[in-house]
């Protein structure tokens, strides 16, 4: 089936030990996005690539970055966590920007000791 | 700019109950409106999408969605709970200018036996 796959699903980290999470998708879209999603709040979006576009969220602090080297995979890069990146962070992807469902992966939890 | 506003963060049922979930929306546009559902410790899965083709729509799991233009509605309904669909459940509109997906705040629907 083709899905948006997440990896690790659960991910401990150190205070200021980077971090790398990866996405992979068989759906050959287009676009991909990352979330962050705190406790019982919607999802924020980080930033997305629109092939290899990147889209950067103003408010996404630079200690965030992202990579996608093909239109398979996609990485988010936590160069020094803080207490407070500690989350979940969900990849999704979409066929194109406008009006296009996004099909979300599982989600990987980031804790930051 | 377009905004959905999702009234109750916590909606308890009781199994066999009709189950409601509100979603306002605004947009000065025609909109794109999603209902995802998120099981705890996983992404969002898509229940249902409106795209102005028919006003009822009907998704996965029992659930359907109506929209209404003159009410900026577009609820979440379910006739009969089941234990199974204890979740969170989150209203979205894709922004007409950038596509993105603007989230409403969640709600949290308990099942109780």
């Amino acid at each position: 089936d083709a899905m948006v796959i997440q990896n690790p699903r659960y991910q401990v980290t150190q205070f200021g030990k980077p971090v790398t999470l990866s996405c992979s998708q068989t759906l050959n879209h287009n676009v991909m996005y990352w979330y962050q999603q705190k406790s019982s709040q919607a999802p924020k979006l980080l930033f997305h690539y629109y092939d290899k576009d990147f889209n950067n969220e103003a408010d996404t602090p630079d200690n965030f970055q992202s990579r996608r080297p093909n239109t398979s995979f996609c990485f988010l890069d936590i160069r020094s966590p803080g207490l407070g990146d500690a989350a979940m962070y969900l990849c999704a992807t979409s066929r194109d920007l406008r009006e296009e469902t996004q099909y979300f992966g599982p989600g990987t939890r980031l804790l930051v000791l | 700019a377009q905004s959905v506003t999702q009234l109750g963060s916590h909606v308890s049922v009781s199994e066999g109950a009709l189950v409601l979930l509100r979603c306002n929306y605004s947009s000065s546009v025609p909109p794109y409106l999603f209902w995802y559902v998120q099981y705890p410790n996983q992404g969002l899965q898509l229940l249902l999408k409106y795209t102005s083709a028919a006003t009822l729509v009907k998704g996965i799991n029992g659930f359907e969605a109506e929209f209404k233009k003159s009410e900026t509605s577009f609820h979440l309904t379910k006739p009969s709970a089941h234990m199974s669909d204890a979740a969170e459940y989150f209203c979205a509109v894709s922004s007409s200018n950038t596509g993105k997906l603007i989230f409403g705040q969640g709600t949290t629907l308990q099942v109780k036996p």
